[in-house]
C-alpha cells in the first residue's frame, strides 16, 4: 500500500498558470519535503516543514510556495510556471529520531508547462 | 555549502560484470543512505551506515562507510537486469535531518 501518495502523477500547465501539487501521507511522519528532480539530475530540496514549521532553502524561488494544513497533507504550489519548472516533483517524509531518518518518497508529479 | 558527490557519473557493464559506485562528501557526516531509482520512478531506500567503517550487505550489494565518515561505497557484484537504474547517497546536513542528495551513478546492464 503507497504510504506517501501525490497527485496528480502527470501535470501539464500552460506557461504563467499557477498549479497546485498535492501530497498525503499515512505514515504520521513529522517532516514533509518537496524535491524538484529534473532530467538526468538528483533530488534538488525546495523546502520542508518539520510539524508546522516552513523551512525554505536558501535558493529556492519564491514562485514556489507551499501549505501543510494538517500532518498527513502538504501542497506544493507554483504561481507562475516557467519552461524551466517542467520537473518531476518528489514529495517525501521521514521521521526525526534516533541516528538517522529513512526518506519514503511519493511516486513522484511529472509537470509539464507548454 | 556542503556538498555530496559520486563516480562515476555513468556506468554500462555487461550482465554478471561487478559494479561500484563512490561517494565523497565535503563534510563528515554521522551517517549516510543510499538510494536506488529506477527509470521513470522514484528513489526508494536501500540501506543507511551510521559507524565508521561500517560494511553491510544486502545479497549481491555491499557498502561501505568510509573510517573519516566522509566517504562511502556501494558494490554490486554480477549485476543483473534488475539493477539497472540511478544510485544516491544520500548525508545530512551538518547538525540537521535534512539529507543532500549526492549527485548519482546512473547503471546500465548489458544483457
Amino acid at each position: 500500500d503507497a504510504m506517501v501518495i501525490q497527485n496528480p502523477r502527470y501535470q501539464v500547465t500552460q506557461f504563467g498558470k499557477p498549479v497546485t501539487l498535492s501530497c498525503s501521507q499515512t505514515l504520521n511522519h513529522n517532516v514533509m519535503y518537496w524535491y524538484q528532480q529534473k532530467s538526468s539530475q538528483a533530488p534538488k530540496l525546495l523546502f520542508h516543514y518539520y510539524d508546522k514549521d516552513f523551512n525554505n532553502e536558501a535558493d529556492t524561488p519564491d514562485n514556489f510556495q507551499s501549505r501543510r494544513p494538517n500532518t498527513s497533507f502538504c501542497f506544493l504550489d507554483i504561481r507562475s510556471p516557467g519552461l524551466g519548472d517542467a520537473a518531476m516533483y518528489l514529495c517525501a517524509t521521514s521521521r526525526v529520531g534516533g541516528s538517522g531518518n529513512t526518506i519514503y518518497f511519493g511516486e513522484g508529479s511529472w509537470l509539464t508547462v507548454v | 555549502g556542503q556538498q555530496v558527490m559520486q563516480i562515476p557519473q555513468y556506468q554500462h557493464v555487461q550482465e554478471g560484470e561487478d559494479f561500484t559506485t563512490y561517494c565523497n562528501s565535503s563534510t563528515t557526516l554521522s551517517n549516510i543512505q543510499w538510494y536506488k531509482q529506477r527509470p521513470g520512478g522514484h528513489p526508494v531506500f536501500l540501506i543507511q551506515l551510521v559507524k565508521s567503517g561500517e560494511v553491510k550487505k544486502q545479497k549481491r550489494l555491499t557498502f561501505q562507510f568510509g573510517e573519516a565518515k566522509k566517504n562511502s561505497s556501494l558494490h554490486i557484484t554480477a549485476t543483473q537486469t534488475t539493477d539497472v537504474g540511478t544510485y544516491f547517497c544520500a548525508g545530512p546536513t551538518s547538525g540537521t535531518y535534512k539529507y543532500i542528495f549526492g549527485t548519482g551513478t546512473r547503471l546500465k546492464v548489458l544483457a
